[in-house]
């Protein structure tokens, strides 16, 4: 089945490294996006792509980036790290018309100590 | 920009009652409403969506309201089963595409 594939799955580490999220697609999704999952607070657009030649910040974009190395792969890195950007990571993608469903991948679960 | 606002953070129902969960939205051009569950450990995934020229729509023991007017709309489960149990979202999004402005999530516990 397509699926939205998100590597590492689960990661630690200390305040001030250099992480970096990796998410990829078999769905032929043009659009994709990383959200940021924190309790109460929802799911928190970081970035979002609509091909590979666009990028564009979301709500929470501070201390994060991004890159589309390719239509099926957009990754998310923590240039140095923050115990507050310890949380849930997630990828979705979506097709280019407007049908608003997104596919989400099944999370990165980040500690930063 | 758009800000969307969930209620309540936590509901528990019995098995068999109905659980209402309500969102209120901040932009009057917002006109795509899903509804997203995440199940323990597992992605969020879409159940149910409203577009805004209707103002309800169900399936099977799920159903969603809008009222355009007063910037809100419900998601209601009937019958309520364990697993039901779950996070949802709420969410809008205007005509800029896919953007998505997520609720809070309300956790819904459903008791045997």
């Amino acid at each position: 089945d397509a699926d939205v594939t998100q590597t590492p799955r689960n990661r630690i580490t200390k305040t001030g490294k250099r992480i970096m999220l990796e998410c990829s697609q078999t769905k032929g999704h043009d659009r994709m996006y990383w959200y940021r999952q924190d309790p109460g607070l929802g799911l928190r657009l970081i970035y979002y792509s609509f091909d590979v030649k666009d990028i564009n910040k979301g709500e929470i974009s501070d201390g994060y980036s991004v890159s589309r190395q390719a239509q099926a792969k957009f990754s998310l890195s923590l240039e140095s790290a923050i115990p507050n950007q310890t949380a849930l990571y997630f990828c979705a993608t979506s097709g280019s018309g407007f049908t608003g469903e997104l596919f989400f991948g099944e999370g990165s679960r980040l500690t930063v100590l | 920009g758009e800000n969307v606002e969930q209620h309540p953070s936590t509901l528990s129902v019995q098995e068999g009652d109905s659980a209402v969960i309500k969102c209120t939205y901040s932009d009057s051009a917002s006109n795509y409403f899903p509804w997203y569950k995440q199940e323990l450990g597992k992605r969020p995934q879409l159940i149910i969506d409203i577009r805004s020229n209707v103002g309800e729509k169900k399936d099977q023991r799920i159903a969603v309201t809008l009222n355009k007017t007063a910037k809100h709309f419900s998601l209601h489960i009937t019958e309520t089963q364990p697993e039901d149990s779950a996070v949802y979202f709420c969410a809008a999004s205007g005509n800029a595409g896919n953007m998505l402005t997520f609720g809070g999530g309300t956790r819904l516990m459903v008791k045997p």
